[in-house]
């Protein structure tokens, strides 16, 4: 059964910096490229992220290139965001997603629960 | 970046009722490269079509997709008390991933 279990979520001060982790079971996970997806409070989804299998190619969302860093480690079945220079608007639950093949910018098969990011002071 | 729309914004049908989900794309979507998900209060969204049509592992065939290019359209034929939630389309393929603002489905 495929688990993908986010963790790092926390409250932090707009300019802070916040690292999430995405810890992935199940399946051979440098076969498939993952995502990050979030949503705010009350709100819809948006895509933040994609990385390729190896991790040498990702890609952004305009609302977030420059400040995001996603990044994987296929010998610990992870998946992370860096998040550097949050935003209030970067108030949301993060989602780490699966894709639905190795590559990057597909439709996501399985999701995990979320963790939620605060940005306030 | 292919901007998505869905309508009705919210469908207020009963159990057993056909519901009829729109999505439409600002331009024509590579390939028919569009997923519909489902989302229930509190959960993860869940992958219910892929490809416009294609219905993902273990999803009730009541669910159906169909269209190309800019316009498609989910389908539930016979409601049943477990759809009501919210429902997604996305486009993929493209350098920027979209998803339509959502359609909520809930009882009459």
């Amino acid at each position: 059964e495929v688990q993908l279990l986010e963790s790092g979520g926390d409250m932090v001060q707009p300019g802070g910096s916040l690292r999430l982790s995405c810890a992935a079971s199940g399946f051979i996970f440098s076969n498939y490229a993952m995502s990050w997806v979030r949503q705010a409070p009350g709100k819809g989804l948006e895509w933040v992220s994609s990385i390729s299998v190896s991790g040498g190619n990702t890609y952004y969302a305009d609302s977030v290139k420059g400040r995001f860093t996603i990044s994987r480690d296929n010998s610990k079945n992870t998946l992370y965001l860096q998040m550097d220079s949050l935003r209030a608007g970067d108030t949301a639950i993060y989602f780490c997603a699966k894709s639905g093949s190795s590559f990057p910018l597909w439709y996501s098969h399985h999701w995990g629960q979320g963790t939620l990011v605060t940005v306030s002071s | 970046e292919i901007v998505l729309t869905q309508s009705p914004g919210t469908l207020s049908l009963s159990p057993g009722e056909r519901a009829t989900l729109s999505c439409r794309a600002s331009q024509s979507v590579t390939t028919n490269y569009l997923a519909w998900y489902q989302q229930k209060p509190g959960q993860a969204p869940r992958l219910l079509i892929y490809g416009a049509s294609n219905r993902a592992t273990g999803i009730p065939d009541r669910f159906s997709g169909s269209g190309s290019g800019t316009d498609f359209t989910l389908t539930i034929s016979r409601l049943e008390p477990e759809d009501f939630a919210v429902y997604y389309c996305q486009q993929y393929g493209t350098s920027s991933l979209t998803f339509g603002p959502g359609t909520k489905v809930h009882v009459k």
